[in-house]
Parts: C-alpha cells; sequence; structure tokens
C-alpha cells in the first residue's frame, strides 16, 4: 500500500527565515507529485505539481520555490518567509494528472510570525 | 477559462435531513469532478469522482453526486445526513496537464 508522510507536522518561524517542507511517498514508482495552500479557512490553491524527478511545473508560486530530487520526494522551501506565507501546505501524489483522484497527506501548519 | 464554483460558503441543516450542496464547473472539454471532505484540522479525504458514464456517482460515506452536463454541475448529496458530516466539503475539476483546480469550499454544519 502506498503511504505519503509530510513533515514536520507544524512550524512556527519568523518573519524573514528560511523555510523547508517535504513529502516522501512510499510504494508507488514514478507518482504525480502536488503541493497546495490553503489559508486558515480557505480554498486550497495550488502551488506547484511535478510528473518525473527534476521537473516541476508552477502554478502560482508566492514566493516559494519546489523540487524533486528523488523520485519519491517532493520539496518545498523559501529563502525568505513572509506573513503571507502561514496557512496550512498539503502535499498530495496521483496516478496521472488530470483524472485520478489525489491522495493527499496530513499537512503541515506554517505560523510566520 | 476553468473554474469551479461552490456557491453556498456555508449550509446549515438540521440532522435527519437532506443535503446537497452544489457545484459548477467551466471547461471546454469533457470534465473529471471530484468531492473531497475536510474534517477540522485535518487534511483532505477523497469522496467520489466523475469521469464518464453514470450521471449519478457513488461514493465513501453514504455520500453521491449528480453530474448534470446541462447546467454544468455537480452537487453532492446524502440522505439523512449525520452530524458527524460536519465538515467542511471541495469540489475539484481535473485539469489537463496541471493541478486539479478546487473551489472554494463549503461549510456544512449539521445540528443534531
Amino acid at each position: 500500500a502506498q503511504t505519503i508522510h509530510q513533515w514536520p507536522v507544524a512550524e512556527i518561524k519568523a518573519v524573514g527565515s528560511p523555510l523547508s517542507l517535504g513529502c516522501t511517498i512510499k510504494g508507488k514508482s514514478s507518482p504525480n507529485l502536488y503541493w497546495y495552500w490553503q489559508a486558515t479557512g480557505g480554498t486550497l490553491q495550488q502551488l506547484f505539481y511535478s510528473i518525473t524527478v527534476g521537473q516541476v511545473e508552477s502554478v502560482v508560486q508566492l514566493n516559494l520555490s519546489a523540487s524533486r530530487p528523488k523520485d519519491d520526494q517532493f520539496i518545498l522551501s523559501t529563502e525568505k518567509l513572509l506573513l503571507s506565507h502561514s496557512g496550512f501546505y498539503l502535499c498530495a501524489w496521483s496516478h496521472s494528472i488530470s483524472n485520478e483522484r489525489l491522495f493527499f497527506g496530513h499537512g503541515t501548519k506554517l505560523s510566520v510570525l | 477559462a476553468q473554474s469551479v464554483d461552490q456557491p453556498d460558503a456555508h449550509v446549515t441543516l438540521s440532522e435527519g435531513a437532506s443535503l446537497e450542496l452544489r457545484c459548477s464547473y467551466s471547461y471546454s472539454a469533457a470534465p473529471y469532478l471530484f468531492w473531497y471532505v475536510q474534517y477540522p484540522g485535518q487534511s483532505l479525504q477523497f469522496l467520489l469522482k466523475y469521469i464518464t458514464g453514470d450521471t449519478v456517482v457513488k461514493g465513501t460515506k453514504g455520500f453521491e453526486a449528480e453530474f448534470r452536463k446541462s447546467n454544468s454541475s455537480f452537487n453532492l448529496k446524502k440522505s439523512p445526513a449525520h452530524w458527524s458530516d460536519s465538515a467542511k466539503y471541495f469540489c475539484a475539476l481535473g485539469n489537463n496537464n496541471n493541478a486539479p483546480r478546487f473551489g472554494a469550499g463549503t461549510k456544512l454544519s449539521v445540528k443534531p
């Protein structure tokens, strides 16, 4: 069975500090990977997606970047956090881009102070 | 342009009533449509999907949704509703060569 793990579960960071969030998928080769951002109580905003290792497509950047260094790993990062980065970050995977369901990780709650 | 609209930010009803959460979409090709549920403080869980074929699709937790091409809708239904159905529900549109696009969500409150 496939599993998805996000780390950390929660972060409290200062404005201007760097950030790195991670996501690992086990039991599935060559998954499609996604990052979504959710403001508190809000909708899900697509950030990035990746079809293959080393290739990441940006939907909305929000002063963030993403990388896929391994087939099973997806990293979201920034060198300088903004207050507006606060929220809930969700990693997800699917079998294909458009017609398959997403499997979500438990999410990372980020508070920028 | 591709879009998903959930016009009702909040829906409140009593336990035992029938629920229907609205979703409309705009997409030039055949749509792939999904419903997900998010309980407070948790991530999203898949409920059901429409790809093609039968216009009524059944999902988990007793939910079903009806696809209507005529008015570009994909409404989520359940009867009767239970207090444990209280959560936020998201409709999503599969988006060729891109990440699925989500609606703004509908927060459902079911009063015991």
